[in-house]
Formats: structure tokens, C-alpha cells, sequence
């Protein structure tokens, strides 16, 4: 059974950097992309980007000069940075699998979800 | 404003059926057959519920399908029961550099 485990702090102070980290387990994490999923209160799901274990990235145009995405293969593990964040950064930060991989673009495990609240 | 417009709400009682809409643009949603769509409680996960436009997730009960025409992507839910009651998302790939847009999601109430 695949879980991921999401962890990092709940609330960033403006102009910070975002900080989470999710962990993979019950799977390899070199099998899969992993992407980053956010829900602002009020609105819908955005996308916020994915990684590969071979460091190949891609993201939301509307997020990609503020939006670092690694990947640790020897900890399972995949982060997300989001810098100079405001208070439209308050949101819900998902991590899922993504499955790029086989070409089908869908996601389907999920972390827990941690609400980040940017606020000083 | 979502790339995918969905209505913000719909409802129906139990035993009924209802129809949640997606609509996008032939950069997304027409041109390829990758819709899926997820089930959200607060608090919880979201879960996969329909892939490829149709086909149903692991596990899904067959009172939830998915179907299209054209631009336009929708999620059927037979014999409502009371905990369907949730939001629903869907979502498309949109070519390499977009990767995948959402909707705005659609909160369903079960009367």
C-alpha cells in the first residue's frame, strides 16, 4: 500500500521561504513522478509542479520563478520550496504520485495535506 | 479563476442520480482523453475516482462514471447516498508545459 507522509510547518511568515517535504513509502520512489497540489480556501485545485528521480522538473507557469521541486532518492523523499511567498500562498499543500510515467496524467495516491497559512 | 469551468454546486436525494460538468478548451479537455476527476472531503485526501476521460479507479463503486463530448467532460453519480456528499474535481492534461489543469470544483449535496 503506497503512502506518502507529508511534513514541514504550518505557517510562514511573508516574504519567506515555503518548506514541505513528503515521504514515500510502500513504494520506490524511482518507479514514479511526484507533483506538488495546492488548494487555496475558496478556490480549486492548482498544480504546482512535478519531479523525477532523474531531477527532470516541470512547472506551473504561473508559479515557476518562485518554485523549487527535488527529489532524495536514498530517503524516499520529495520536496517542495515555494520562495517569497504572500498571503495568496494560504492554502492546503497536497503531495501525489503522478502518473506521467505510463502517459496518463492522473493522480492517484495522496498525502495528508498540510494547511500552510502565510501570515506575519 | 480555474482553467476548467465546473458549477459550484448541485444536489439531489438519495436514490437519485446527478451529473457533474467540465468545461474546457480544445487545449485541454478536447483534445485528449485524459480527464479524470476526484472525490474530496475536507479533511481528508482527495481520491481518484474516474481516469481517461471513463474509466473507473480501483476500487470505485460503479454508481460513478465519467463520460465526454467535445470540450465538455461530465461525472455521473447513480443511487446518491449520503456519502457521496463531497467536493469533485476534475482535471485534464494540457500539453507538456501546462502539464494538467483543474476545475473549480463542484460541491455536491445530498438532501
Amino acid at each position: 500500500q503506497v503512502q506518502l507522509q507529508q511534513s514541514g510547518p504550518g505557517l510562514v511568515k511573508p516574504s519567506e521561504t515555503l518548506s514541505l517535504t513528503c515521504t514515500v513509502s510502500g513504494d520506490s520512489i524511482n518507479n514514479y513522478y511526484w507533483s506538488w497540489i495546492r488548494l487555496p480556501p475558496g478556490k480549486g485545485l492548482e498544480w504546482i509542479g512535478y519531479v523525477h528521480r532523474t531531477g527532470t522538473t516541470n512547472y506551473n507557469p504561473s508559479l515557476k520563478s518562485r518554485v523549487t521541486i527535488s527529489v532524495d532518492t536514498s530517503r524516499n523523499q520529495f520536496s517542495l520550496k515555494l520562495s517569497s511567498v504572500t498571503a495568496a500562498d494560504t492554502a492546503i499543500y497536497y503531495c501525489a504520485r503522478d502518473r506521467k510515467d505510463s502517459g496518463d496524467y492522473y493522480f492517484d495516491y495522496w498525502g495528508q495535506g498540510t494547511l500552510v497559512t502565510v501570515s506575519s | 479563476q480555474s482553467a476548467l469551468t465546473q458549477p459550484a454546486s448541485v444536489s439531489g436525494s438519495p436514490g437519485q442520480s446527478v451529473t457533474i460538468s467540465c468545461t474546457g478548451t480544445s487545449s485541454d479537455v478536447g483534445s485528449y482523453t485524459l480527464v479524470s476527476w476526484y472525490q474530496h472531503h475536507p479533511g481528508k485526501a482527495p481520491k481518484l475516482m474516474i481516469y481517461e476521460d471513463i474509466k473507473r479507479s480501483s476500487g470505485v463503486s460503479n454508481r460513478f462514471s465519467g463520460s465526454k463530448s467535445g470540450s465538455t467532460s461530465s461525472l455521473t453519480i447513480s443511487g446518491l447516498q449520503a456519502e457521496d456528499e463531497a467536493d469533485y474535481y476534475c482535471c485534464s492534461y494540457a500539453g507538456s508545459s501546462t502539464h494538467v489543469v483543474f476545475g473549480g470544483g463542484t460541491k455536491l449535496t445530498v438532501l
